[in-house]
């Protein structure tokens, strides 16, 4: 089985300060790993995702997350926050190319002048 | 298509009800997924399509639920009798295989239908 946990369920930081959105997952295979955003009354976005290989992960938006297998952690940042970064952000796991997204509860960031 | 497309949006049932909610995916992607996000709550998964295929349906909180894909791409979500605990976001997403080897596709999201029973 596989989970994830997402430490903090409401972040906020202030425009030009760093991000750090924490993600902590089980899985007792090597996983796929993504964080998605939303926004009010829309769909997830992808940012980024983890598969193979470099396990610093550049996505859209300034985002990056590292994987690290020995914390089993997903941890999202962003050197410098802007208000248009307020929104819901979710990490997810998966195990295997085509299955299902095992989702965290969201972490809320808030950004303020 | 642009993109994963859903309809209707918002939708208001009484209880008792039965509902349906339709998926449109990407144009040419392959799998199909359903899920459901509670107020406050990440989404989580109800079920799956390959093609026509209904591959897992492990999700699907009780036989009320139903979904069907019947041409491999529009798929349905129907919810008969609905209850007030049905209320939340159904997410639907779409993908293709990706062409790269061990890398995982991407989940295209489309942006919900808000069910409320009342």
């Amino acid at each position: 089985a596989q989970s994830v946990t997402q430490l903090g369920s409401h972040v906020s930081v202030s425009e030009g300060a760093l991000v750090l959105l924490r993600c902590n997952y089980s899985s007792s295979v090597p996983p796929y790993l993504f964080w998605y955003v939303q926004y009010p009354n829309q769909g997830l976005q992808l940012l980024l995702k983890y598969t193979t290989g470099a396990t610093l992960v550049k996505g859209i938006n300034g985002f990056e997350a590292e994987f690290k297998k020995s914390e089993t952690s997903f941890h999202l940042t962003k050197p410098s926050a802007h208000m248009s970064d307020a929104a819901e952000y979710f990490c997810a796991v998966r195990t295997g190319t085509a299955s299902k997204l095992t989702f965290g509860t969201g972490t809320r960031l808030q950004v303020t002048l | 298509g642009a993109g994963v497309s859903q309809s209707p949006r918002y939708k208001v049932a009484k209880r008792g009800q039965d509902v349906a909610l339709r998926c449109d995916p990407i144009s040419g992607h392959v799998s199909l997924f359903w899920y459901q996000q509670a107020l406050g709550q990440g989404p989580e998964f109800l079920t799956y399509f390959q093609n026509e295929a209904q591959l897992d349906k492990s999700g699907l909180p009780s036989d009320r639920f139903f979904a069907e894909r019947p041409e491999g791409s529009v798929s349905t979500l129907k919810i008969q009798r609905t209850q007030q605990e049905d209320s939340a976001v159904y997410l639907c997403a779409s993908s293709s295989p990706s062409l790269l080897a061990g890398v995982a596709d991407t989940q295209y999201f489309g942006p919900g239908t808000r069910l409320t029973v009342l």
